[in-house]
This record gives C-alpha cells, structure tokens and sequence, in this order.
C-alpha cells in the first residue's frame, strides 16, 4: 500500500522567515496530495491541495510543489505569522481506484518565534 | 452550516470494555472516514462509510468496527480495550465517495484506556 513519509518532525522559524515541509510517497498510481493543518484542540483542516497534473500551486503565502518523476512533494509558507504555528500533515491518494483513502504522513510541528 | 460533530469529546475507560464513538457528518455529506490519531504516527486510517456500505478498511484488528445510519451518521465501536487503543479518534466527511474530494474533520473523541 502508499506510504507517506514526511520531514522534519519538528521545525521552527523566526517570525517572517520561510518554512518548507516536505514529504514523499511510494505509490506512483497517488495523484493528489492535500496538506491539512491542525491547531491545538481542533480537527485538521485542509489549506491546499495539488493534483498530478500539475506541478506547483499557490494560495496567498502558502505554496504546494509536486514532483511526480522523484514521488515527493513540499508546502512552502513564505512571511511567516503567529497563527501559522501548528501541526501540519501531507496526505496522498488516488481519486478512484487502487489507494481509494488518504494515507498521511507522520506530521510537521511548526513553531513560529515571535 | 453546521461542522462534523463528534461525541463525546473525551472518554475513560477501563481495559477490557468496550466504547462507541459517535459522528454527525455536515448535512448532505454521506462520506463518513474514521481515523486514529497517536503521538509519533499521524493519522492512520480505520474505515470508510458510504450510503450505509462500508467501501474501505484499515489494518486494524477486528475489535476496531464501525456502521453508518441511513441518516449518514456513523458510529465506531472498539471492544475489549487494551492500553494501545487510547488515541485521538477522528472522523471525517467529504461530499463524494472519492479521496481526492476535500475532507471536513471533526474535533475529536479522546480516548484514554486505564
């Protein structure tokens, strides 16, 4: 089955800095990757999603790249914020077919420094 | 509109009983996941309802089971616990019956088996 393994485990930034999170898989028939972020005491929540026909995506200050050839994909949060401070997980699956639910990765705890 | 709704939100049991976990997806959504969340491993999937049928399970023991109401609301029972089963059990729903549609995910039912 898909397995997603995702890098670092920890990662903390200085306030307006870059943070990057990566992640890869095994299954090449997965063709979408959501990134879902969970605060303290609250269910995780998606923030973007990528799909295998395409190779990068942006939203605001959040950016999901995807490299299909090497199976590993990256979230890039630019300016970084207070709020942004959580736990951040990547997924992956296929649509219809083969791996038909998400297989997540370990998880990121991202700690922002004021 | 209201969010997925979980019950009860924290739970003690004793090893060798037995739980049930209950979920209310968003209101048309008839895609109910059922998730296991432990410190150190993410999220690992346990099962998937949809219309009342289940259409995908994890690798967990057969304790782990799981149905889904006419009414989409879908419940989890675990039977005689063991101390490993105390976790975070999230539950999810999406629109469709696909893992490439967005999943909306409750807060939660702590488990802690004593």
């Amino acid at each position: 089955g898909e397995n997603v393994e995702q890098h670092p485990s920890t990662l903390s930034v200085q306030e307006g800095d870059s943070a990057v999170i990566k992640c890869t898989y095994s299954d090449s028939a997965s063709n979408y990757f959501p990134w879902y972020k969970q605060e303290l005491g609250k269910g995780p929540q998606l923030i973007i999603d990528i799909r295998s026909n395409v190779g990068e995506k942006k939203d605001q200050r959040i950016a999901v790249t995807l490299n299909k050839t090497a199976k590993h994909f990256s979230l890039h949060i630019t300016e970084t914020q207070p709020e942004d401070s959580a736990v951040y997980f990547c997924a992956a699956s296929m649509g219809v077919g083969g791996n038909e639910k998400l297989t997540f990765g370990t998880g990121t705890r991202l700690t922002i420094i004021p | 509109k209201a969010g997925v709704t979980q019950t009860p939100r924290y739970l003690i049991k004793t090893r060798g009983q037995q739980v049930t976990l209950s979920c209310s997806p968003i209101s048309g959504h008839r895609s109910v996941s059922w998730y296991q969340q432990t410190p150190g491993q993410g999220l690992q999937f346990l099962f998937e309802y949809f219309s009342e049928t289940q259409r995908n399970k994890g690798n967990f023991p057969g304790r782990f089971s799981g149905r889904q109401f006419s009414n989409s609301r879908s419940e989890m029972n675990v039977s005689t616990l063991e101390l490993g089963d105390s976790a975070l059990y999230l539950c999810a729903s999406s629109s469709l019956a696909r893992a490439d549609t967005e999943a909306f995910f409750g807060q939660g039912t702590r488990l802690t088996v004593v």
